[in-house]
């Protein structure tokens, strides 16, 4: 199983932007990273999945080098809403059969008014 | 808003008894996973089911056990609980096409007390 090392916490201010790396380095070749959102006593939620170089959607951008060894989540210009645990996966496995997602134990971003 | 639900909410039991919890969508996902998270802890992986039959498993003994049926809802059961079980307990749907994606849709979880 692909293991992931993210920063324990992290601090910030509404309306800055946030980026969280993240370190796989044994991330195989046919595994995606995806971050995951995680409120208090809610399931995780899905951010942003990518392969290689860069993924944009409405809420994060997604950084990711050519040796795929490690991968930044950007956060632009967030609120006090963003304040949670964010995980970083690498997914174990191609085909629908044996699939072993393993989180770490996330980042806590703190945002301050 | 994922459309998957879990229940119940939240649960106490004593050490030694036994326990299922239940999860479900209303996407027709056919793949689910179960999850357990320790209080400040990422979730650990217990089991996945596919079409009915468990194709995946991470490091927890037999007594996690599972379900799934033929609408694709689960049951996770837990025999001769300990106060280590303790935990959120999380269920994630994802669509069964083939591919590398690993989008889970998750529920809001079950907390189990064990005292």
């Amino acid at each position: 199983l692909a293991k992931t090392t993210q920063p324990i916490s992290m601090d910030s201010y509404e309306g800055q932007e946030v980026n969280i790396t993240c370190s796989h380095n044994n991330i195989a070749t046919n595994d995606y990273i995806t971050w995951y959102q995680q409120f208090p006593s809610q399931g995780p939620r899905f951010i942003i999945q990518g392969y290689k170089t860069k993924v944009t959607n409405e809420v994060a951008s997604l950084f990711i080098p050519a040796d795929r060894k490690s991968s930044t989540l950007s956060l632009p210009r967030v609120s006090l809403s963003d304040t949670a645990v964010y995980y970083c996966l690498v997914g174990d496995g191609f085909d629908t059969g044996r699939r072993a997602l393993t989180f770490g134990s996330g980042t806590r971003l703190q945002v301050q008014p | 808003e994922t459309g998957v639900t879990q229940s119940p909410t939240h649960l106490i039991k004593t050490r030694g008894q036994q326990v299922t919890l239940r999860c479900s969508s209303q996407s027709g996902h056919n793949t689910v996973s179960w999850y357990q998270q320790a209080l400040g802890q990422g979730p650990q992986f217990i089991f996945q089911y596919y079409r009915e039959e468990e194709n995946g498993r991470g490091n927890f003994p037999p007594r996690f056990s599972g379900l799934q049926f033929p609408n694709y809802s689960s049951e996770l059961n837990v025999n001769a609980l300990e106060l280590d079980d303790s935990a959120l307990y999380l269920c994630a749907f994802r669509p069964g096409t083939s591919g590398a994606q690993d989008t889970q849709y998750f529920g809001p979880g079950t907390r189990l007390t064990v005292l």
